[in-house]
């Protein structure tokens, strides 16, 4: 994958969570995250890197640094538990990348 | 309501073809860029391609070129996908899903609406 995440992370209840996703193609292209509970489509909780769709909790933030994006999941509840994925373009912008995913467990 | 609504699921055999249907209410189905993914059991989602609804204009994932047809029918904002030469390798869940406008964003952005997903499964 042009996207690499780490497989799982794990947090207790009310601590923060932060998911990384690199790639080479991050600095010029833009970073989403998806939530994607059991039996569900995914729901996009960041977009441009930074931004928070409406409904999203704030407790959800995205940052950049270069060739790594992290989601940030502060004061984690237990509801947040769920696969989440990065994506962005390739790094010519013509077709669409997902990351392999992270399994967050809440403790 | 916005929305997207798939068609039910499907069981195919090797070898078969399957055509699924994405129908779109609650916004202006011409303005976006509609794209298609899918999601094999227990792996993250995997990019197929997307439509220009107005044009019918395509681009498609390289792994999916000449196996893959995407069109749409904008007098019922509904969007299609088409796979030929199925094997047991395409049995997912395959999503419709929204991506930007086309006036104002490129098109491999982010898919702010997704359907629900049609289960296709692929077994002799």
């Amino acid at each position: 994958s042009e996207l690499t995440q780490p497989p799982s992370v794990s947090v207790s209840p009310g601590q923060t969570a932060r998911i990384t996703c690199s790639g080479d193609a991050l600095p010029k292209q833009y970073a989403y995250w998806y939530q994607q509970k059991p039996g569900q489509a995914p729901l996009l909780v960041i977009y441009k890197d930074i931004e928070r769709p409406s409904g999203i909790p704030e407790r959800f933030s995205g940052s950049t640094s270069g060739t790594l994006v992290t989601l940030t999941i502060s004061g984690v509840l237990a509801e947040d538990e769920a696969d989440y994925y990065c994506q962005s373009a390739g790094i010519d912008g013509t077709y669409v990348v997902f990351g392999g995913g992270t399994k967050l467990t809440v403790l | 309501q916005v929305q997207l609504v798939q068609s039910g699921a499907e069981v195919k055999k090797p070898g078969a073809s399957v055509k699924i249907s994405c129908k779109s209410s609650g916004f202006t189905f011409t303005d976006y860029y509609m794209h298609w993914l899918r999601q094999a059991p227990g792996q993250g989602p995997e990019w197929m391609g997307w439509i220009i609804p107005d044009s019918g204009k395509t681009n498609d994932a390289p792994r999916f070129q000449g196996r893959v047809t995407l069109t749409r029918d904008a007098s019922i904002s509904t969007v299609y996908m088409e796979m030929n030469s199925l094997t047991s390798d395409d049995t997912a869940v395959y999503y419709c899903a929204r991506g930007g406008e086309i006036q104002y964003q490129l098109p491999n952005g982010d898919f702010d609406l997704w359907g629900r997903g049609t289960l296709v499964t692929v077994s002799s």
